[in-house]
């Protein structure tokens, strides 16, 4: 079956450095979708790429979908305490409603 | 509502009993999904509906899960025999419309199994 890869696994930077982290799928995508996972909170969407090649940018967060719509990645801007949290992507398997969500990137940023 | 409500948040049952979770999706929303999330994974995809109908239940793991939504509003997450594997939060989200709509989710039910 298919399967959702992300990288790295744990990410400690400082307050205001960047965070960058990728997201591979076994096979492509119809599309893909962001969350951010607060510890003991639940996940909640960020943005949702379609389109290969997307480029999306919400304020310090950029996100991008590959050209083959089997990867993708969000870069964070100068991060802040805020930013802490798992950040999760997640697409559909083609031709069907199943969301396979990736292994997820923990971040914690260091004031 | 304001957002997907579940309940109950805590249940903790012992091995072998049946457990019933409750999922209350936001007003106006057709797609309902069920997830299930261990520690430091990602959410685990269980089913989806589009109004009353199961679109798709192949994250079901076995016949001791069930899943209905008879009004295509409420669902209700069904598990039988239950097993200390069981044990993880068990999220539900709802989308207005298909698969390709952002998932609204609910804070969860943690289900321990003892």
């Amino acid at each position: 079956g298919q399967q959702v890869m992300q990288i790295p696994q744990y990410q400690h930077v400082q307050e205001g450095e960047d965070f960058t982290t990728y997201c591979n799928s076994s096979t492509t995508l119809s599309n893909i979708q962001w969350y951010k996972q607060r510890p003991g909170g639940h996940p909640v969407f960020l943005i949702q790429l379609v389109k290969s090649g997307e480029v999306k940018k919400q304020k310090r967060l950029t996100f991008q979908f590959g050209e083959a719509k089997k990867n993708s990645s969000l870069h964070i801007t100068a991060t802040q305490t805020t930013d802490v949290g798992t950040y999760f992507c997640a697409g559909p398997e083609w031709g069907t409603y199943k969301y396979i969500f990736g292994t997820g990137t923990r971040l914690k940023v260091l004031a | 509502g304001a957002g997907v409500s579940q309940t109950p948040s805590n249940k903790v049952t012992e091995k072998g009993k049946y457990v019933e979770l409750r999922c209350d999706p936001i007003s106006g929303h057709t797609a309902l999904y069920w997830y299930r999330q261990s520690l430091g994974q990602g959410p685990e995809f269980l089913i989806y509906f589009q109004g009353t109908g199961a679109a798709d239940d192949s994250g079901l793991p076995n016949d001791r899960f069930f899943a209905v939504r008879p009004e295509g509003s409420v669902s209700t997450l069904k598990i039988q025999r239950t097993e200390r594997g069981d044990s993880a939060v068990y999220l539900c989200a709802s989308s207005l419309r298909d698969r390709d709509n952002e998932q609204f989710f609910g804070p969860g039910t943690r289900l321990t199994v003892l």
